[in-house]
């Protein structure tokens, strides 16, 4: 079974393009999240995607970043314009079951699957 | 707040030697579940081990374990029999149920590891 794949690995662009980043998901996996790690800093999370809607995006930082995931399979994450600071690596990751409430108490774990990240450098 | 603290930002140990990565975390929701993630050179993110907040043993997979002290809310991994291939940036991560779906996970700043010959 395939794991979660991203496209590209890498993108340096110049401040003020725009880039996409593609996400595909395990097949079969309703949940999608994508994540980024900026230099020296935490994994943020930025949304999360349940089939083609957007459950939770808290962590989007501004209306640069748009990100889709039309018909519940692969997902694109869009910057539009890039700024000096979208610069680091985003990573993508997929789950299977969506989670009750008191999801804590069932035995089952859920783990994300991530994708081996995109580096994005902006210049 | 911070979430989840890593205290370490990198550690050494000797190959066959078990080490410590320590972990806290910082929540009031009953409801949680940690991870810990191992992120090699390549990038990729692999997951190593999971701790639910009910679980009343602690975690095993393996050479890895997870010693969960919930009162003190620490969830440390132990790595036993190092190997050379263990070298690798560690992530501590949580997951509450904050939310009716809060699947989101937090992770920590993460600990570099480097197995020595």
């Amino acid at each position: 079974e395939a794991g979660v794949t991203q496209f590209p690995s890498h993108s340096v662009i110049e401040k003020g393009q725009t880039v996409t980043l593609r996400c595909d998901p395990i097949s079969g996996h309703d949940n999608l999240y994508w994540y980024r790690r900026v230099m020296g800093k935490e994994i943020k999370f930025l949304l999360h995607f349940v089939k083609e809607s957007k459950q939770d995006e808290s962590g989007m930082p501004n209306n640069r970043f748009l990100a889709e995931r039309t018909g519940g399979t692969y997902s694109t994450l869009k910057v539009q314009p890039a700024e000096l600071e979208d610069s680091g690596v985003y990573f993508c990751a997929s789950s299977q079951d969506v989670l009750p409430r008191d999801w804590g108490k069932l035995r089952g774990r859920s783990e994300q699957f991530f994708g081996p990240g995109t580096r994005l450098t902006v210049l | 707040a911070q979430k989840i603290t890593q205290t370490q930002p990198g550690m050494f140990v000797q190959e066959k030697e078990a080490v410590t990565l320590d972990c806290t975390y910082d929540t009031s929701d009953p409801s949680y579940g940690l991870f810990w993630y191992k992120q090699p050179s390549s990038g990729e993110m692999i997951f190593l081990i999971y701790q639910g907040s009910y679980d009343q043993q602690n975690a095993t997979e393996g050479r890895y374990s997870l010693n969960f002290q919930k009162a003190r809310k620490s969830a440390n991994l132990v790595i036993s029999a190092s190997q050379l291939g263990d070298s690798a940036m560690y992530f501590c991560a949580m997951r509450e149920g904050v939310e009716e779906y809060g699947n989101k996970l937090v992770f920590g700043a993460g600990t570099i590891l480097r197995v020595k010959s």
